[in-house]
């Protein structure tokens, strides 16, 4: 069935390191979604990429979209505290169908 | 900015009672959703609506129902509320087309004892 494959599921950083989470489909992808939720919150919608090959930044967040468009990534430089969270990638099938990754679960240790 | 509101942030019910789980949106989306999520399983489906009156199954209908009888509100409905059915919900809302992101309510944890 329709799935997309998230790693790693959890990270440890030291606060200033770097972090990266990837997000993996066997098929090609009309867009990729980010989402992130805090601890004891909900997910909150980031960003979308729909062209292939397409970056785009958040201050120190980087969103990348393959050139397959089968892959997607997102890249933290210099965590800090206020990253903690899980981040999600997904992605739309028609109108009304959203398929969420699993998840990256991060924790930046001070 | 879109607001998605969740009548309650948690509750406590017994086994076998009837449970309604409202949600309401203010930005006139045309679809509407409700998620459950436990740790382990991330987010999964129960049921979703594309207009007033629709209503399609997700990928876990068993034990729940709904109802939208306007288009800003969704309501979920626990038959007879289980001991497996103590979860994190939360609703969602999008805009009926293409790429639409999705935008979530606080989330209901609901205990059932």
């Amino acid at each position: 069935g329709q799935q997309v494959m998230q790693i790693p599921q959890y990270q440890h950083v030291q606060e200033g390191e770097d972090f990266t989470t990837y997000c993996n489909s066997s098929t090609t992808l009309s867009n990729i979604q980010w989402y992130k939720q805090r601890p004891g919150g909900h997910p909150v919608f980031l960003i979308q990429l729909v062209k292939s090959g397409e970056v785009k930044k958040q201050k120190r967040l980087t969103f990348q979209f393959g050139e397959a468009k089968k892959n997607s990534s997102l890249h933290i430089t210099a965590t800090q505290t206020t990253d903690v969270g899980t981040y999600f990638c997904a992605y739309t099938s028609g109108t009304y169908k959203y398929i969420f990754g699993t998840g990256t679960r991060l924790k930046v240790l001070a | 900015d879109v607001k998605v509101t969740q009548s309650s942030r948690y509750l406590v019910k017994r086994t076998g009672e009837k449970v309604f789980l409202e949600c309401v949106q203010d930005m006139d989306h045309e679809n509407m959703f409700w998620y459950r999520q436990d740790p382990g399983l991330g987010l999964r489906l129960i049921y979703f609506s594309y207009d007033v009156k629709m209503k399609e199954k997700g990928d876990i209908p068993e034990g729940y129902s709904v109802s939208r009888e306007k288009k800003e509100r969704f309501s979920l409905i626990l038959e007879s509320a289980s001991t497996n059915q103590t979860s994190m919900y939360l609703c969602a809302s999008s805009f009926l087309r293409s790429n639409s992101p999705l935008h979530f309510g606080n989330g209901t944890r609901l205990t059932v004892t």
